[in-house]
């Protein structure tokens, strides 16, 4: 199985900050990466897939890059209601991996 | 528009089955897979598997294989879920999504929980 690691596992950022959050995987997906955002009591919402595709509907300040083993996930000036848990997912191959998740708050 | 609705929550005991079905909407049901995911409280999502609902071709997350059928019925745009010898372990919430190589949209999910 492929095995995905984010980092950080929490972070605390301010409304205006650009913030990162990086995706690793335990072998080469090439571009097979998605991101997702989950709020309290709602489930998981696609916001980029392919490693950099954004899904229709979901604001500009998100973008995704990387290719092969690592990946990030970039909020470029957060939000308030950017507060969630993202989680990257590798669609490569099955089982279809999900990372542990990044917490993001606002301070 | 593109929508999945599920079942409602369950309650079982434990060494029992659970079905949970999955009824999609807005797009053409046989042109995409179905995936199953799960999200223990407090967990990250974990895959379960998926099946085609063009030719019922499937593929389960070893963890499950024995006690986990997968189906569709392409009559109503239905898929369905059903896992076996429940342990506590397996309280959780369950969802569909469609899966086109990236799962969207979602279900609302669907609470199974395991008590005696």
């Amino acid at each position: 199985d492929i095995h995905m690691t984010q980092s950080p596992s929490s972070l605390s950022a301010s409304v205006g900050d650009r913030v990162t959050i990086t995706c690793r995987a335990s072998q080469s997906i090439n571009n097979f990466l998605n991101w997702y955002q989950q709020k309290p009591g709602k489930g998981p919402k696609l916001l980029i897939y392919g490693a950099s595709t954004l899904q229709s509907g979901v604001p500009s300040r998100f973008s995704g890059s990387g290719f092969g083993t690592e990946f990030t996930l970039t909020i470029s000036s957060l939000q308030p209601e950017d507060s969630a848990t993202y989680y990257c997912q590798q669609s490569h191959s099955t089982p279809r991996t999900f990372g542990q998740g990044t917490k993001l708050d606002i301070k | 528009q593109v929508q999945l609705v599920q079942s409602g929550a369950e309650v079982k005991k434990p060494g029992a089955s659970v079905k949970v079905s999955c009824k999609a909407s807005g797009y053409t049901f046989t042109s995409y897979a179905i995936s199953w995911v799960r999200q223990a409280p407090g967990q990250g999502p974990e895959w379960m598997g998926w099946i085609s609902a063009y030719n019922g071709n499937i593929d389960y997350a070893h963890k499950f294989q024995g006690r986990l059928t997968m189906t569709t019925d392409t009559s109503t745009n239905t898929a369905y879920m059903e896992l076996r010898s429940l342990t506590s372990d397996d309280t959780a919430l369950y969802y569909c999504a469609r899966d086109g190589g990236w799962l969207d949209p979602w279900g609302q999910g669907t609470l199974v929980t395991v008590s005696s």
